[in-house]
């Protein structure tokens, strides 16, 4: 079974940067594996944020971006506000399934 | 508007056969390119996909759970059901139905529903 591989957890200052990257057991992450990436806070349902690598949805702040990065899935926040604060997790689409990423927990601090 | 809401029971014991229901609206499952999931999340654990339905019937489900796992739909109804079988207090979970979409371009999921926590204890 494909096993998709995040970060567990990242720092990062207020207005500071940070890139969450997601990996696949099958090799290099693609287009073709339609990276979606999700935000969860604490006793909330999961929130989307970006779907095909790199397309936002309309309530997606600007601050959050996609991307491809070294054979995986990126997720950058670019100005980091306190409540960006969560855990967010990448779905990949490979072989006719999904599969979730192990979830990464950002801290800003 | 689009919503999403998962219905069952709370309280399941061993070895029975867990039965949710996820009632939605503002969409239309006979919508070329719709689909309909279903995800759990233990307590404190990240998210697992367990099953999709396709507008046209279409099934797939995770490798590790396909033998335990059926996804059928009421299209009629706007409901969407998951039955899982013989279920263990390892299935304790946070279970969200979601709304799948994908064209040629696109593929990707928007809208969740709140979730339903199930237990499974004797």
């Amino acid at each position: 079974q494909t096993v998709v591989t995040q970060e567990p957890s990242l720092t990062v200052s207020p207005g500071g940067t940070v890139t969450l990257t997601c990996a696949s057991s099958t090799g290099a992450v693609t287009t073709a594996y339609s990276p979606n990436w999700f935000q969860q806070k604490p006793g909330q349902a999961p929130r989307a944020l970006i779907y095909s690598t790199s397309n936002k949805h309309s309530w997606t702040p600007a601050r959050f971006s996609g991307s491809l990065l070294g054979g995986k899935a990126a997720l950058t926040l670019s100005g980091v506000q306190p409540e960006d604060e969560a855990e967010y997790y990448c779905l990949l689409y490979h072989a006719g399934n999904y599969f979730f990423g192990t979830g990464t927990k950002v801290t800003v601090l | 508007q689009i919503t999403l809401k998962e219905s069952g029971p709370t309280l399941v014991k061993p070895t029975q056969t867990l039965t949710l229901t996820c009632t939605f609206s503002g969409f239309s499952l006979s919508t070329s390119g719709v689909g309909v999931g279903w995800i759990r999340q233990p307590p404190g654990q990240a998210l697992e996909w367990l099953a999709l339905i396709y507008w046209d019937d279409d099934k797939r489900y995770t490798p590790s759970l396909k033998d335990r796992l059926t996804i059928t739909k009421d299209t009629s109804k706007n409901q969407v059901v998951l039955t899982m079988t013989n279920m263990d207090p390892v299935d304790t979970a946070t279970y969200y139905c979601a709304r799948r979409l994908a064209d040629a371009y696109t593929n990707y999921v928007d809208y969740w529903g709140q979730g339903t926590l199930v237990t499974v204890s004797s």
